[in-house]
């Protein structure tokens, strides 16, 4: 069975502040994607990462997918309020199902 | 672009009774998934559907829960009877190429 951890779990930070959060597992995936999810809404894509070692950007967000494509990585400069949320990663197998991991509960302090 | 459409928005109903959630996924998207988020177990796949064929089931939690989509435009998914445990966030999800899935807003459901 394939399993994504995320860590850390939860996080509250600063405003301004910079942090990385972390997708990991022992299973390859073909492709992994970041969400960000809300109170009371679903999900919504960020990105998706399908190139071991692959970077991408958007704003202040930094992703990267592992060499190994077993991992993943969410880096956030400057972190502000309206970054506030639950990220979650998702990853797909060769059953290309996707999986989720439990995510990481972001809280930005203003 | 209405997004992908769940109904209803909430639902409480009494241990026992049948429960139907509904879903509209976007006009195109080929693929449709059912997804239950709860606080200790975050999102589980439940099933999901290729061209309105049912691909894989293994996530369904028992025979109480079953699902159908008669059309590209439709699916629902049942609960019959319900159970307390059965309390979570139930998603749709559609996508064409399956490299990222868009959600519905989700259907809360409280069994007591």
């Amino acid at each position: 069975t394939q399993l994504l951890e995320q860590s850390p779990q939860f996080l509250s930070i600063q405003e301004g502040e910079n942090l990385t959060v972390y997708c990991n597992s022992s299973s390859v995936f073909s492709s992994l994607q970041w969400y960000r999810q809300e109170p009371g809404e679903g999900p919504v894509l960020l990105v998706t990462v399908v190139t071991g070692g692959e970077v991408k950007k958007l704003k202040r967000l930094t992703f990267q997918f592992g060499d190994a494509r077993k991992d993943s990585s969410l880096h956030i400069t400057a972190a502000q309020p309206g970054d506030t949320g639950l990220y979650l990663c998702a990853g797909r197998g060769g059953d290309d199902k996707i999986i989720f991991g439990k995510g990481t509960r972001l809280h930005i302090l203003p | 672009d209405a997004g992908v459409i769940q109904s209803p928005r909430h639902e409480v109903t009494e241990m026992g009774q049948e429960v139907t959630l509904r879903c509209k996924p976007i006009s195109g998207h080929n693929s449709l998934f059912w997804y239950r988020q709860t606080m200790m177990r975050g999102l589980e796949l439940l099933i999901y559907f290729n061209n309105n064929v049912p691909i894989d089931d293994s996530g369904m939690p028992e025979d109480r829960f079953s699902a159908k989509m008669p059309n590209a435009s439709f699916s629902t998914l049942k609960i019959q009877p319900s159970e307390p445990r059965d309390s979570a966030v139930y998603f749709c999800a559609s996508t064409l190429l399956g490299y990222g899935y868009t959600f519905g807003s989700g259907t809360r459901l409280t069994v007591v």
